[in-house]
């Protein structure tokens, strides 16, 4: 059964410009989070999406923003990128985040912003 | 607000040891609490999955409680090898507020040959 994938792998972007990372669940799970990793920071929450809606959404500014498809398939836009949003990115999928299930993680997208 | 500290933050030891990683939370509300591993410049894989009327789930060489009632975690590493180097991170999901993974800031083990 495969499992999460994100692509891309890495990305260089200059400040200013928006970038779309894109996250694939494993089949059949129905919720996507996403969530930054930085070495000051670690793990941070950013949003959580289920069947096609964002359920919650953490303590990003707006211009982070996501989607989710029917085939549960997620996106997630960054717009005028700055410095600091240079990060692993990293997408989880489960059937659904609650007591019963286990979460998964993809291998992430590194953003580096020069 | 939900924290969850892991001690120690590193953790250097000869291969063959048994040794207990740390994990303490601040809500116990909380669903589930998940360990992960992390090689670097990778993402996570998930280890075990503790829900919250659990007291304990074991996998391999690995073994993980849960109390509670503390606000505890510990994943015990039986029999250590270099291939368990790695970052150690714990995660729990609270049951107020929104539906997520807070995590640890981790524990980097590094096994000795």
């Amino acid at each position: 059964k495969a499992g999460v994938t994100q692509t891309p792998r890495y990305l260089i972007k200059t400040r200013g410009q928006q970038v779309t990372l894109s996250c694939s669940p494993i089949s059949g799970h129905r919720s996507v989070s996403w969530y930054q990793q930085t070495p000051g920071q670690g793990l941070q929450f950013l949003f959580e999406y289920f069947s096609e809606t964002q359920r919650n959404k953490g303590n990003f500014p707006g211009r982070f923003s996501g989607r989710q498809f029917s085939n549960s398939r997620s996106e997630m836009n960054v717009s005028t990128l700055e410095l600091g949003d240079s990060a692993l990115y990293l997408c989880a999928s489960s059937l659904a985040l609650d007591s019963l299930t286990e979460a998964f993680f993809g291998q992430g997208t590194r953003l580096t912003v020069v | 607000k939900q924290e969850v500290t892991q001690i120690p933050a590193a953790l250097s030891v000869p291969e063959g040891e048994n040794l207990v990683l740390n994990c303490s939370f601040t809500d116990s509300a909380i669903y589930n609490l998940q360990w992960f591993r992390q090689d670097p410049g990778k993402g996570l894989t998930s280890l075990l999955l503790i829900q919250s009327s659990q007291r304990e789930q074991t996998s391999g060489r690995l073994n993980a409680s849960l109390d509670k009632s503390s606000g505890r975690s510990t994943l015990y590493i039986a029999a250590s090898q270099p291939g368990d180097s790695a970052t150690y991170l714990c995660a729990v999901v609270v049951i107020q507020g929104a539906q997520k993974l807070v995590f640890g800031q981790g524990t980097r083990l590094t096994i000795n040959p």
